[in-house]
């Protein structure tokens, strides 16, 4: 069975502060999702990540996927309130009888205080 | 908008009955998947279905099943429900047959709580 273990499962901090929550496993995936949930609504994919060592922006946020596709990184700088939810890292295999299967963390609840 | 449409929005039913939660994809999409997501368990992939076919099983119990019809909307069927079925249930779509290379839309989920 497929793992992946999120830290902090907490994180509560103030506006302007950066954060990184991390996404580890001891499996390798052929790429790794990060997924943003507000309450009420569903996960919103923010980015895929598919390639050892591969590092994305979106505005604020700097994922990374580990050279080894085991493990992933989500970097805020500058947090702000409208930053708050949960996020999820979601891991997905290729191929076999796991095709179509997306390992998803625990998640992490980051709250940005005013 | 994700474009995923899930009905009902909120089930309260009794132990050991029967539900059906459905799912409208989005346009154009061919995959349905479907999640369980609890406070202790985080989100579980139950089942995927592709263009009318199984295409792919997790963690769903027996008592769970599932079908995507020819219009490709999808149904979760629940029997027997326990105290512990109580959840959120997101469906989710996508274009492609997997989601390496094809991003999954959620809908808001179907909340279910067993009494």
């Amino acid at each position: 069975t497929q793992l992946l273990e999120q830290s902090p499962q907490f994180l509560s901090i103030q506006e302007g502060e950066n954060l990184t929550v991390y996404c580890n496993s001891s499996s390798v995936f052929s790429s790794l999702q990060w997924y943003r949930q507000e309450p009420g609504e569903g996960p919103v994919l923010l980015v895929t990540v598919v390639t050892g060592g591969e590092v994305k922006k979106l505005k604020r946020l700097t994922f990374q996927f580990g050279d080894a596709r085991k493990d992933s990184s989500l970097h805020i700088t500058a947090a702000q309130p409208g930053d708050t939810g949960l996020y999820l890292c979601a891991g997905a295999s290729a191929g076999g009888t796991s095709y179509g299967k997306l390992t998803f963390g625990q998640g992490t609840i980051l709250t940005v205080h005013p | 908008d994700s474009g995923v449409t899930q009905t009902p929005k909120h089930l309260i039913t009794a132990t050991g009955q029967r539900v059906t939660l459905r799912c409208s994809p989005r346009s154009g999409d061919l995959s349905v998947y479907w999640y369980q997501q609890s406070l202790d368990q985080g989100l579980q992939f139950l089942i995927q279905y592709y263009n009318g076919e199984e295409r792919a099983k997790g963690n769903i119990l027996e008592r769970f099943s599932a079908q995507q019809f020819p219009d490709l909307h999808s149904e979760l069927n629940l029997s027997s429900l326990e105290l512990g079925d109580s959840a959120l249930y997101f469906c989710a779509s996508s274009v492609g047959g997997g989601p390496v290379g094809s991003p999954l839309h959620f809908g808001n989920g179907t909340r279910l709580t067993v009494t």
